[in-house]
């Protein structure tokens, strides 16, 4: 089975400041990951995934996640933050393999820009 | 193409009455998942299906139903709805190759009186 814990439930930091989302995951298998966005009244969209290969991993808007092994870490950066970037952040999780539909998500971070 | 649609936007229901909400791909995706969404708790996974015919449960199936008569449609639907079950609802599809992430729809809110 898999789960995701996502270490603050609102993350407030200032325009131009470093973004730095936490999730952490277990995983009886290899683990599929994945960073998702939630803005208001939307659906999910995804920012970045790992699979297999390289362990840091670029995504749209300029975030970028690395998953640490050792830790069971996949925590989501950008380095200068737009106000564009206020929204709902989620991590998720999935078995490799055939797992394709089963997604385990963490219960969500928000992320708050101020001026 | 259009994605993943669902419909209604919006609903209120009253207890104990009956929905089904709707959800179509055109992505020809084998894989396809409904997923709740309530505040604190992410998102968690009622059913899916890995094609046409094959459907199974996720984590909180209860009170709801699942059927895939077609590789494009998903519908969910309550039997006899509860205020437990006010929230959003998303449909989601992947293939089975390839890219691996699920496509999300724009989701279903969901009120129960």
């Amino acid at each position: 089975a898999q789960s995701v814990t996502q270490l603050g439930s609102h993350v407030s930091v200032s325009e131009g400041a470093l973004v730095l989302l936490r999730c952490n995951y277990s995983s009886s298998v290899p683990p599929y990951l994945f960073w998702y966005v939630q803005y208001p009244n939307q659906g999910l969209q995804l920012l970045l995934k790992y699979t297999t290969g390289a362990t840091l991993v670029k995504g749209i808007n300029g975030f970028e996640a690395e998953f640490k092994k050792s830790e069971t870490s996949f925590h989501l950066t950008k380095p200068s933050a737009h106000m564009s970037d206020a929204a709902e952040y989620f991590c998720a999780v999935r078995a490799g393999g055939t797992s394709y539909g089963k997604l385990t998500f963490g219960q969500g971070t928000i992320l708050t820009v101020h001026p | 193409n259009a994605g993943v649609t669902q419909t209604p936007k919006f609903q209120v229901l009253k207890t104990g009455q009956s929905m089904t909400l709707q959800c179509a791909q055109d992505m020809n995706h084998e894989y396809m998942s409904w997923y709740r969404q309530d505040p604190g708790m992410g998102l968690r996974l009622i059913h899916y299906s890995v094609g046409a015919g094959i459907t199974d449960q996720g984590e909180v199936p209860n009170g709801y139903n699942v059927s895939r008569s077609t590789t494009e449609d998903f519908p969910l639907r309550l039997l006899s709805a509860a205020p437990s079950q006010t929230s959003v609802y998303f449909c989601a599809s992947t293939r089975t190759s390839g890219s691996v992430e699920q496509y999300f729809g724009p989701g279903t809110r969901l009120t129960v009186t």
